[in-house]
């Protein structure tokens, strides 16, 4: 059983161009979580989805940042216009229950480098 | 603002002592986990305590927490070189948001 994928693992992009990051939940989780991680620090919550639905995305920055979750297909984490700031490690983690009643399973994360 | 502080945020010991590692937190919570992350890797999950437990085990790990003052302890016993990685605490307060974690305790066990 494969675990949580994720896709690239390293991203390079000019200020200004789009970054396109991708989570495949293990077999059988149909709940996706996205936190963000800058340099020696801890993860922060950025958006929580289900297939088709985004459920909360308190964490996630207003302009430039969207996620879907498809109902065939990974799921997208998208930021436009990228800027130096967004430079950080991407992870996706996923469940298969919903929100935090256990245990959530992490992928090995998109870094990304914003030049 | 992060929910969890862990404490210490840098740990070096020797190959055999033990570790212990704490988390304190500010709001009420349904669970706390602790997580594991080797250098450039993503996040292990090590344990999981709801807030009407006490204390769990789980091989050389034993977590404790204590809501009345909202924090938690991760104690590695008979620790190993292979137990060298960042540790993170992470809440769930129980709404549809996902985890709330720490900035973590950085261990290194000498060999």
């Amino acid at each position: 059983n494969a675990g949580v994928m994720q896709n690239p693992r390293h991203l390079v992009r000019r200020r200004g161009q789009e970054a396109r990051l991708r989570c495949s939940p293990m077999k059988g989780h149909s709940h996706v979580y996205w936190y963000r991680q800058l340099p020696e620090e801890g993860l922060k919550f950025m958006v929580y989805l289900q297939k088709e639905n985004i459920i909360d995305e308190s964490g996630m920055p207003k302009e430039r940042f969207s996620a879907e979750f498809p109902k065939e297909g990974p799921s997208i984490l998208r930021i436009q216009q990228v800027v130096r700031g967004d430079s950080a490690a991407y992870f996706c983690a996923s469940s298969p229950t919903g929100q935090g009643f256990y245990e959530q399973y992490f992928g090995p994360g998109t870094r990304l480098t914003v030049t | 603002s992060q929910q969890g502080e862990e404490d210490p945020q840098a740990l070096s010991i020797q190959e055999g002592e033990n570790a212990t590692m704490n988390c304190s937190y500010k709001t009420s919570i349904n669970n706390l986990q602790w997580y594991r992350q080797n250098s450039g890797r993503g996040l292990v999950h090590l344990i999981l305590i709801r807030s009407n437990e006490r204390e769990k085990h789980s091989g050389r790990l034993r977590v404790t927490l204590d809501t009345s003052k909202k924090s938690s302890s991760l104690l590695i016993t008979a620790s190993r070189a292979a137990d060298t990685a960042s540790y993170f605490c992470a809440t769930w307060g129980g709404g549809a948001d996902g985890l709330t974690f720490g900035k973590g305790t950085h261990l290194i066990i000498q060999p």
